[in-house]
């Protein structure tokens, strides 16, 4: 398997503009996702998914943030109008559903907002 | 709510010593699985070990190991023999073992920088 997949890498962005990130889950893996790193905060959980329905969407920070997974193999992260605060690593992770199972994470894609 | 405390924001170490680097947790749950990932400056989070929490024996993988003392909510990585490739951040994590929303969603410790000395 190939792994997390993650695109894009890097995203250089205005302020305003739409962004949307891409994430292709690990096959088989019922779990998905999102969190954000920065330096004054760390890893930050966003939102996650089971079989492709969100569970817990309390860590997006502002209506500006959504995310969606239509289907097992794909899932996307929007920010709406982006701002410079935006700025950060987003990370994708898959697991399946035993609470042992660590997660696999993609690359990132870091996000710079100017 | 669970929390995950790393202590050394920064550590060294000389290439082939050993380095033990330390994680401290608090949970009112007895049930639950702890972690260790690396992210080198490639940025990839790659687990480096997993520790169950009913377990008494402690996790090794190759040069990595950890000492997990459930009573003290301690979770350490010891690092033996210590390469140049070790070099990278090191993130605490725990996870419950239990059911229900949250429940599969990592908490992460700020992490601890470590550098490797040739």
């Amino acid at each position: 398997d190939a792994g997390v997949i993650q695109s894009p890498r890097h995203e250089v962005t205005e302020m305003g503009q739409e962004v949307t990130l891409r994430c292709k889950p690990i096959s088989g893996h019922d779990y998905l996702f999102w969190y954000r790193q920065t330096m004054m905060r760390g890893l930050e959980l966003l939102i996650y998914f089971n079989n492709n329905v969100p569970i817990d969407d309390s860590g997006m920070p502002e209506d500006r943030f959504s995310a969606k997974m239509p289907n097992a193999s794909f899932s996307t992260l929007k920010i709406q109008p982006s701002e410079p605060r935006d700025s950060a690593v987003y990370f994708c992770a898959s697991s399946l559903s035993p609470a042992g199972s660590g997660y696999t994470f993609g690359s990132g894609t870091r996000l710079t907002v100017v | 709510a669970q929390t995950v405390t790393q202590s050394q924001p920064e550590m060294s170490v000389q290439e082939a010593e050993t380095v033990t680097l330390s994680c401290t947790y608090d949970t009112s749950e007895s049930d639950y699985y702890l972690f260790w990932y690396k992210q080198p400056p490639s940025r990839q989070m790659i687990l480096v070990i997993r520790q169950e929490a009913y377990k008494q024996q402690n996790a090794t993988e190759n040069r990595f190991s950890v000492n997990f003392q459930k009573a003290a909510k301690s979770f350490s990585l010891k690092i033996s023999d210590s390469q140049l490739g070790d070099a990278a951040m090191y993130f605490c994590a725990y996870r419950t073992a239990y059911s229900g929303a949250g429940s599969y969603q990592l908490t992460f410790g700020k992490g601890t920088k470590l550098s490797v000395i040739p």
